[in-house]
């Protein structure tokens, strides 16, 4: 299995608290992602980075915002949760080439009530 | 149109027999493809990649690309009640070249009965 941890792996909030999500891989992998899953929208991609300091937001990144200052961890930050945010969040790697595989961490619940 | 498509399902399989997974896509000039399997509650897991026209075969798995139907497919065959998972489609788009994303289709969902 490809070294991905997400933690927390399962968080409870309240509406308009800030939560972070990290990710930490141990592939030194220089692309890294941020996917939320809900039933009937499949996997979405946030936020991605390709490299440390670079990033770029997938097609639902309002509301959120990332950082990567190392390799080997890229945070996800709600900056103000909504009950909207209530997913699963799994957290990618990939070495990125257009042929390459992406690898996908435990996931991430998190509840916003 | 979504750029990825995939019959939800559920498809139900009796045990033993071959599982047929199809998934189209928008981007004539997408280049990688993939399949992922997801047991629920879990992270999804990579089955398949497949590049070029034709099959690609991996155990009792094979992968099915026609570029010109634009449609990928997954086989499985001599089914097995550990197949019964949801099984995502993802695509590499032409149009995200350079920036290595991927998009998912919604999934199928597949049951094999004992």
């Amino acid at each position: 299995d490809a070294g991905i941890t997400q933690s927390p792996r399962h968080k409870v909030t309240e509406t308009g608290t800030p939560v972070t999500l990290r990710c930490h891989q141990t592939e030194n992998h220089r692309y890294m992602y941020w996917y939320r899953q809900d039933p009937g929208h499949g996997l979405r991609l946030i936020h991605y980075s390709y490299g440390v300091k670079d990033t770029d937001k997938g097609e639902v990144s309002d509301g959120y915002s990332v950082s990567r200052s190392k390799t080997e961890d890229f945070l996800l930050t709600l900056e103000s949760a909504t009950s909207s945010q209530t997913s699963v969040y799994f957290c990618a790697i990939s070495e990125g080439y257009s042929t390459d595989t992406q690898y996908f961490g435990p996931g991430t619940r998190l509840t916003v009530l | 149109q979504k750029e990825v498509e995939q019959n939800s399902g559920p498809l139900s399989v009796p045990e033993g027999a071959i599982a047929s997974l199809n998934c189209t896509y928008s981007d004539r000039g997408s280049q990688s493809f993939f399949w992922y399997r997801q047991y629920s509650g879990k992270s999804p897991e990579l089955i398949m990649s497949i590049y070029s026209n034709g099959d690609k075969e991996d155990g009792r798995f094979t992968a099915q690309l026609n570029k010109a139907s634009q449609y990928v497919s997954l086989l499985i065959r001599d089914s097995q009640p550990s197949d019964s998972a949801t099984y995502l489609c993802a695509v590499n788009p032409e149009a995200n070249f350079g920036n290595e994303k991927l998009t998912f289709g919604t999934g199928t969902r597949l049951t094999i009965i004992p």
